[in-house]
């Protein structure tokens, strides 16, 4: 069965800090990537998505994220973060199949310190 | 973009009586919709897909008969939780995509709390 795994649970950073946050997933076939941000009081929004092609993906907000199919990893990046994003990270897979399910990691809880 | 309306955000009720969440795609169609569920401090765990016109799909460890799910037209899916237990409160959130065109949007979410 397919999982995801986020290893940090919970982060605490100072503004213009650089951001990396963690996500592995076990599934042997293709899959589609995604990261989500739960801002305060907000639904989910997609930040950013791999299907194919380059595996280094750019979000909004100057999020990226890489893809390294090796090992299974498709880590979050930013270079320097601000107090405004503060907020819930959630990685999520799917098996690019037809159901197109996703598949949550346990999400990282950031917190920008001004 | 894609907006998904989810009603109500927030329900207490007794234990014992059914309550029903709407989740609605604004503008656009969607023939597939999600139902999660996150407890605190958990992640969303996928409940059941949707699918308008037909019975929907459940995941392993939900009962059917207890999550009562309706997609009868491609903006509205509905989940009743049919005679409800203290054990039933949690976030509940819906999401929908457009036909064969990912990602999925999310709705709000709805709290519901059972006494």
């Amino acid at each position: 069965a397919q999982s995801v795994s986020q290893h940090n649970h919970h982060v605490i950073l100072s503004e213009a800090a650089s951001l990396e946050l963690g996500c592995n997933y076990s599934y042997g076939g293709t899959v589609n990537l995604f990261w989500y941000v739960q801002y305060p009081g907000q639904h989910l929004q997609l930040l950013l998505k791999y299907f194919s092609g380059d595996p280094l993906v750019k979000g909004i907000k100057g999020f990226e994220a890489e893809f390294i199919k090796s090992k299974f990893s498709f880590n979050l990046r930013k270079p320097s973060v601000q107090w405004s994003d503060t907020a819930e990270y959630f990685c999520a897979v799917n098996g690019g199949g037809a159901t197109n399910k996703l598949i949550f990691g346990t999400g990282t809880l950031l917190a920008v310190q001004p | 973009g894609a907006v998904v309306s989810q009603h109500p955000s927030w329900v207490i009720c007794k234990s014992g009586t059914s309550v029903k969440i709407e989740c609605r795609s604004l503008d656009f169609q969607a023939t597939t919709m999600f139902w999660y569920r996150q407890f605190p401090k958990q992640s969303l765990m996928l409940m059941a897909t949707s699918n308008e016109g037909s019975k929907a799909t459940y995941e392993q460890g939900v009962e059917k008969d207890k999550f009562l799910i309706n997609h009868a037209s491609l903006t509205l899916s509905t989940l009743t939780v049919t005679s409800a237990h203290p054990e039933d409160s949690s976030f509940y959130i819906c999401s929908a995509e457009t036909p064969g065109i990912p990602p999925q949007h999310f709705g709000d979410g709805t709290r519901l709390s059972i006494l």
